[in-house]
């Protein structure tokens, strides 16, 4: 059963400090996407990775977010400084995209991130 | 700017009726459209998708409705059983960036039994 794993599930930390969010994309799967839930906007995608390459975080803050695929299993978000606001629920999904065509996305169950 | 919307945060459904969510868009070159459903502590799951090329797709209890010309779809379910209780998110994406997807910000639906 293949499924998109994220590490950690909880993370609590104090502001100012650095959180790095895991994600394992289902075997096979070249686009990984992040995305980010808060209770006002919904799902805000963050950036998305095609073949490991960065096609797009235009939807994350720049100066403290960054996105990073080391190899095809493993997809990382890093905060540096953590910021109280940046609290919320991250997910990671993983889908197949063949020429034109985006397959659908598969979710992990998520980072859930409070920052004190 | 969000380009798609759900503008009910809630909906309640008697268990064996039919439960009616909405969403809108902004965006004309959105072709795909999906609907999502999350339980909690849980990542968001595929349900149905729909094409541009149709305005019907129809997955057991699950219909997706759309209309281009109203830059609106819906999705029903019938009949609604409690264990639907959940929050369902719609998803468009276009031939302009056919790998991002543009989500609304969710409904949550409780049946109640």
């Amino acid at each position: 059963d293949a499924r998109v794993t994220q590490t950690p599930r909880h993370k609590v930390t104090e502001m100012g400090q650095e959180v790095t969010m895991r994600c394992q994309p289902i075997l096979g799967h070249n686009t990984v996407f992040w995305y980010r839930q808060t209770m006002m906007q919904g799902l805000e995608l963050l950036a998305y990775f095609r073949n490991r390459a960065p096609l797009d975080d235009s939807g994350m803050p720049k100066d403290r977010f960054s996105a990073e695929m080391p190899d095809a299993t493993l997809a990382t978000l890093k905060i540096q400084p953590s910021e109280p606001r940046d609290s919320a629920v991250y997910f990671c999904a993983s889908g197949l995209a063949a020429g034109q065509l985006q397959e659908t996305q598969y979710f992990g169950p998520g980072t859930r991130l409070l920052v004190l | 700017d969000q380009q798609v919307k759900q503008n009910s945060p809630s909906l309640s459904v008697q268990e064996g009726r039919i439960s009616i969510l909405n969403c809108d868009y902004t965006n004309s070159m959105f072709d795909y459209f999906l609907w999502y459903k999350k339980y909690p502590a849980e990542g968001p799951t595929f349900l149905i998708s729909i094409s541009s090329i149709k305005d019907k797709n129809e997955d057991g209890r699950f219909t997706v409705f759309l209309n281009k010309s109203a830059k609106h779809l819906s999705l029903h379910i019938v009949p609604s059983q409690p264990g639907d209780s959940a929050v369902y998110f719609c998803a468009a994406s276009g031939i302009h960036n056919f790998n991002k997807f543009y989500f609304g910000s969710g409904t949550k639906l409780n049946v109640k039994p």
